[in-house]
């Protein structure tokens, strides 16, 4: 079945201090995607990130990272000193070619980073 | 190139009336996609549509639901007989490409209340 899990509710951090947003899934597929979307206050999904299951190479993007390791099925995402605009809720989802959802989204982690 | 678009972004009605949502895809995007997003969780998928053809519709939450992409480029979700637990943030999503597991761009949003 496909699943993803992301176990932190909230995070508060100051400006400038590093976060890592956890994200877990499960899959009983070998080919698979991963996505990262961010939601700020505005309501809008706006896409950040989509790997797929034969890359492990993690990636950066300015200040942004992702650690990918299938032996732990965890897709975390990490921002680098940050910043009030940053503070949105951000999910992970999953794609695969099992069941009937083309993506599977988690429950969302809420960033807020305080001046 | 604009990004996906939702009409209305906003819509109150009363328990028992009819809507109607419409959204418009990123034009080359062949696969339209509708998701609910409840306060708190993440988006959940309701039904998707590959040009006119809708792929899978068994996750819409009831026979009051239904969606059409007639032509094979904008779509409508309508709601018969709304219910307070409809009330919700309705997501369409777009993408391109043979398989489901290509990235889903977001339009803003239509927010439901229902009275």
């Amino acid at each position: 079945a496909q699943k993803v899990t992301q176990a932190q509710t909230e995070i508060s951090v100051v400006e400038k201090e590093d976060v890592t947003l956890d994200c877990v899934y499960e899959t009983r597929d070998t080919t698979y995607y991963l996505f990262w979307y961010k939601q700020p206050p505005s309501g809008e999904l706006v896409f950040l990130i989509r790997r797929n299951s034969f890359d492990e190479q993690n990636e950066i993007s300015g200040r942004y990272s992702w650690n990918f390791q299938k032996s732990t099925s965890s897709f975390n995402f990490t921002i680098t000193a940050s910043q009030v605009v940053d503070s949105a809720v951000y999910f992970c989802a999953l794609s695969d070619r099992t069941g009937n959802t083309p993506l599977v989204f988690g429950k969302g982690t809420r960033l807020s980073v305080i001046a | 190139d604009t990004g996906v678009s939702q009409d209305p972004r906003h819509k109150i009605t009363k328990r028992g009336q009819n809507v109607t949502f419409r959204c418009d895809p990123i034009s080359e995007h062949n696969r339209l996609y509708w998701y609910r997003q409840t306060l708190g969780q993440g988006p959940e998928f309701l039904t998707y549509f590959q040009n006119e053809a809708q792929l899978e519709k068994s996750r819409l939450l009831s026979d009051r639901f239904s969606a059409e992409r007639p032509k094979g480029s904008f779509s409508t979700l309508e709601i018969q007989r709304t219910e307070q637990g409809d009330s919700a943030m309705y997501l369409c999503a777009s993408s391109y490409g043979p398989s489901p597991e290509e990235t889903q761009y977001f339009g803003p949003g239509t927010r439901l209340l229902v009275l």
